[in-house]
């Protein structure tokens, strides 16, 4: 059974820092996703990474992907108040791609 | 354009009630998940359906979960006999092929007292 660990789980930083949001996984998977949940909220996609090196970046979050750590990061640069949220990563293995999603990270930007 | 749907939004059922949860996907998308997240985790893979046919229902966690998905388009997730553990929120998603990124809808919030 493939597993999926986020941390930290929780994260209170102030406005205009900078962090990173880990991801690991437990089995080989090429393509990782991240998502946005805000509360009481869908998942809304943010990136899909779909190879080894893989580097994808939106406004201030940028996300990374090294399968043969079976790693991904998501960095978060000069943070800001509407990116408060819970981000989860998701690793499928391959065709009928059922997600294995992360418990989530729940980001608390504080002005 | 229309993303993915769900009714209802909001469901109380007294336990051993059977519920019935719709889903409306993306117009064309031939793959249809079901998850179930439970407070302050990650959703959890129910099941799948490419077109209308189920090809993984791994995991319903017993035999009172039922989904189908007849014409290949909307989806119908159903507990019979609800229990208090069957209190979460149930998530569809939907995506245009058989693997890549799926897009989810809002949820219904299931409430078993």
């Amino acid at each position: 059974e493939l597993k999926v660990e986020q941390n930290p789980l929780f994260l209170s930083m102030q406005e205009g820092k900078n962090y990173t949001i880990y991801c690991n996984y437990s089995t080989t998977s090429d393509r990782l996703y991240w998502y946005r949940q805000d509360p009481g909220k869908s998942l809304e996609s943010l990136f899909v990474l779909l190879s080894n090196g893989a580097v994808k970046q939106e406004g201030r979050l940028m996300a990374s992907l090294d399968t043969k750590a079976r790693l991904s990061t998501l960095h978060i640069t000069a943070a800001v108040h509407d990116l408060s949220a819970t981000y989860f990563c998701a690793v499928d293995r391959g065709n009928f791609n059922k997600f294995y999603f992360g418990s989530g990270t729940k980001l608390n930007v504080k002005p | 354009g229309a993303g993915v749907s769900q009714s209802p939004r909001y469901k109380v059922a007294k336990r051993g009630q059977d519920v019935a949860l719709r889903c409306d996907p993306i117009s064309g998308h031939v793959s249809l998940f079901w998850y179930q997240q439970a407070l302050g985790q990650g959703p959890e893979f129910l099941t799948y359906f490419q077109n209308e046919a189920q090809l993984d229902k791994s995991g319903l966690p017993s035999d009172r979960f039922f989904a189908e998905r007849p014409e290949g388009s909307v989806s119908t997730l159903k507990i019979q006999r609800t229990q208090q553990e069957d209190s979460a929120v149930y998530l569809c998603a939907s995506s245009p092929s058989s693997r890549g990124t799926q897009y989810f809808g809002p949820g219904t919030r299931l409430t078993v007292l």
